[in-house]
């Protein structure tokens, strides 16, 4: 059964529209994280949420935000999408921040701007 | 700031040779460390992961990896490689003391010859 689900897998957007990408878990895990993969690349963290503090890593561009209105769900927007924001989106989740927990992801949601 | 190292971007291996890919981090305290393999346009999979303990850690679909601390170093080996096993492989550090964010090499290529 899968544990945490990204929808959609593809998402195709205009230049400049804003877009949302959604997670969800089934764990229960107190941390959601979002991260970027551009093609041929590591994954990037963008930022994450330890229940409801989020925490923002120093060079994520504003044009990045996230909500997460419960402990299940946690939304990327994308206010104003520029072409170098095509990339595939990670979605994972972590037990907790402390000792011995390792995070589980998503699928991911690959994200094409025209 | 803790950070991760592959040297090798490809490696081509022929099916049931033996497979090791090399892992370097930096990080000031004791790491978490793992390492997860991605097929394309597929999210990440958790191979194996090290904690403590026993530096030798198994994991799934029969690879092992060796924690070397003097060496600041991680490998991941498999002993006869299958032709499934053609991915992408990523080596991450976990900061327990920052909410457990990863932090990703560059990734290795495995590509497998019949």
């Amino acid at each position: 059964d899968a544990m945490v689900i990204q929808n959609p897998r593809y998402q195709v957007t205009q230049f400049g529209k804003p877009v949302t990408l959604s997670c969800s878990q089934t764990l229960n895990h107190n941390v959601m994280y979002w991260y970027q993969q551009k093609s041929s690349q590591a994954p990037k963290l963008l930022f994450h949420y330890y229940d409801k503090d989020f925490n923002n890593e120093a060079d994520t561009p504003d044009n990045f935000q996230s909500r997460r209105p419960n402990t299940s769900f946690c939304f990327l927007d994308i206010r104003s999408p520029g072409l170098g924001d095509a990339a595939m989106y990670l979605c994972a989740t972590s037990r907790d921040q402390g000792l011995h927990t390792e995070a589980f992801f998503g699928q991911g949601t690959r994200l094409t701007v025209v | 700031a803790q950070s991760v190292t592959q040297p090798d971007i490809h490696i081509t291996v022929s099916e049931g040779a033996s497979l090791e890919l090399r892992c370097n981090y930096s990080y000031g305290a004791t790491p978490y460390l793992f390492w997860y393999v991605q097929s394309p346009g597929q999210g990440l999979q958790l191979l194996l992961k090290y904690f403590s303990g026993d530096t030798l850690v198994q994991g799934i679909k029969g690879f092992e990896a060796e924690f070397k601390r003097s060496q600041s170093s991680f490998n991941l080996r498999k002993p006869s490689v299958h032709w499934s096993d053609a991915a992408e492989y990523f080596c991450a550090v976990g900061a327990p003391a920052a909410g457990n964010k990863l932090t990703f090499g560059g990734g290795t290529r495995v590509l497998v010859k019949p």
